[in-house]
């Protein structure tokens, strides 16, 4: 069945740090992905998404590449921030419409 | 803001209680769902509703009930709870169940916890 795997937190990292959490998927064909943002005491918000195969997808300087052959959607940022702080979910779409999340990664930035 | 909200923001209930989450989202979208959020799990899809209509139910117990009387509410009943039904309950839509591209937008949740 479709599953997904990432990267285990916490992460604590200093500001202007480098930030990978890692996202793999099993998966049937290639399935949209997406990474959604948890901020403290609020709901997902979509972050950024790829729906075929070598799409990057991008926002706030965060970036996400779809690989189909590592079945891969790794996380990265150039130098994060305090407010970076947060809970993030890799996510693929399933047969049925619905979406299949990861586990979450708790990232700690500090100052 | 994410166009979907949900009321209350948290609800501390009894187990003999009866009380009803409340989702709305004012997208003009077509599918809405319910997702349970529990501590060291991984989000779990409860309910997905298309056009009003139910179309997938993930084996829920039966004191979860939800209603869609519209495209733009969603209700999820709750009765006679247990203490680990305590989570975060998250309401989602996007423009329509299927397709590959489509975004699902969520709301900010509803923190329940069951005495």
């Amino acid at each position: 069945g479709n599953s997904v795997t990432q990267t285990e937190g916490p992460v604590t990292l200093s500001e202007e740090a480098f930030l990978t959490i890692n996202c793999t998927y099993t998966a049937t064909g290639y399935p949209s992905l997406f990474w959604y943002v948890q901020y403290p005491g609020e709901g997902l918000q979509l972050l950024l998404k790829a729906t075929k195969a070598d799409d990057k997808g991008s926002n706030k300087g965060f970036e996400a590449t779809y690989r189909k052959e590592t079945t891969s959607f790794h996380l990265e940022k150039g130098s994060v921030q305090v407010s970076d702080s947060a809970v993030y979910f890799c996510a693929l779409k399933g047969s049925q419409g619905n979406l299949i999340f990861g586990k979450g990664t708790k990232l700690s930035v500090k100052p | 803001e994410t166009g979907v909200t949900q009321t209350p923001r948290h609800l501390v209930m009894g187990m003999t209680n009866k009380k009803s989450l409340k989702c709305e989202q004012h997208l003009g979208h077509n599918a809405m769902y319910w997702y349970k959020q529990s501590a060291k799990k991984p989000l779990e899809l409860m309910f997905v509703y298309s056009l009003e209509e139910r179309v997938e139910n993930n084996s829920v117990p039966s004191r979860f009930s939800p209603e869609c009387p519209n495209s733009s509410h969603l209700f999820l009943h709750l009765h006679t709870l247990q203490p680990e039904d305590s989570a975060l309950y998250l309401c989602a839509s996007s423009r329509d169940r299927g397709g590959g591209q489509e975004t699902q937008y969520f709301g900010p949740g509803t923190r329940l916890l069951v005495l």
